[in-house]
């Protein structure tokens, strides 16, 4: 049972346009959440996070969106530029050390 | 530079070996963890550790071992028990025991292929 959804396996975006990655969640524990970029046979790098105390948090081009009463969240990228192409991971997490929960990723494709 | 070093890169082993996967952190980060990612799949959690000598199954943790001997080191083996070994593994740290939120880092990954 996938407690983190990410239901796009493939987004496509022009250069300079605005990406948005979706992400959905059935655990009503979660209280902190995080995306991470990922290039193939690389690990993953956190991008931005966001706390369930927020409903938005930005940094540069990147800014996340929590909507907690519908249990999602999204990552929006303005502008997209050629470098953001990668798999996308959301995931989230209960508090404290324990593991996070990612869901299956997205893989983001910029089109020049 | 701080950072998480995993070796090797690539890994091959015989059916039916055990083989361990080297993690290690110069962060200072107490708690340390391991994923493992299967094409098209999320990140599925297989061990983690808050704290020297002190370690948890993830969601996967069948056919796999750990240990934390020291805070920088956290390796994985893999046992002949495990099998779908096959598998990219990332190894990865976060800040103090307690902090309410926790960035997780990680490492380069290790590609194990077993013939």
């Amino acid at each position: 049972d996938q407690q983190v959804k990410q239901n796009s396996p493939s987004l496509s975006v022009q250069e300079g346009r605005i990406s948005i990655l979706n992400c959905d969640y059935t655990n009503s524990m979660f209280d902190y959440f995080l995306w991470y970029k990922k290039y193939p046979a690389e690990g993953p790098t956190f991008l931005i996070s966001i706390s369930s105390i927020k409903d938005k948090n930005e940094d540069g081009r990147f800014t996340v969106f929590l909507n907690k009463s519908a249990k999602h969240l999204s990552l929006h990228i303005v502008p997209s530029q050629p470098g953001d192409s990668a798999v996308y991971f959301c995931a989230a997490s209960g508090g404290g050390a324990d593991g996070l929960t990612f869901g299956k990723g997205t893989h983001l494709i910029i089109q020049p | 530079d701080g950072g998480i070093t995993q070796s090797p890169k690539y890994l091959f082993r015989k059916e039916g070996q055990n083989v361990t996967l080297s993690c290690e952190q110069n962060l200072n980060h107490d708690a340390m963890y391991w994923y493992r990612q299967d094409p098209g799949q999320g990140l599925r959690l297989i061990y983690y550790s808050q704290i020297v000598n002190d370690f948890q199954k993830g969601d996967i943790a069948e056919g796999y071992s750990v240990s934390r001997e020291k805070k920088e080191s956290f390796p994985l083996t893999v046992t002949s028990a495990q099998k779908n070994p096959t598998a990219f593994y990332l190894c990865a740290s976060s800040i103090e025991l307690g902090f309410l939120y926790n960035e997780q880092f990680f490492g380069p990954g290790t590609r194990l292929t077993v013939l």
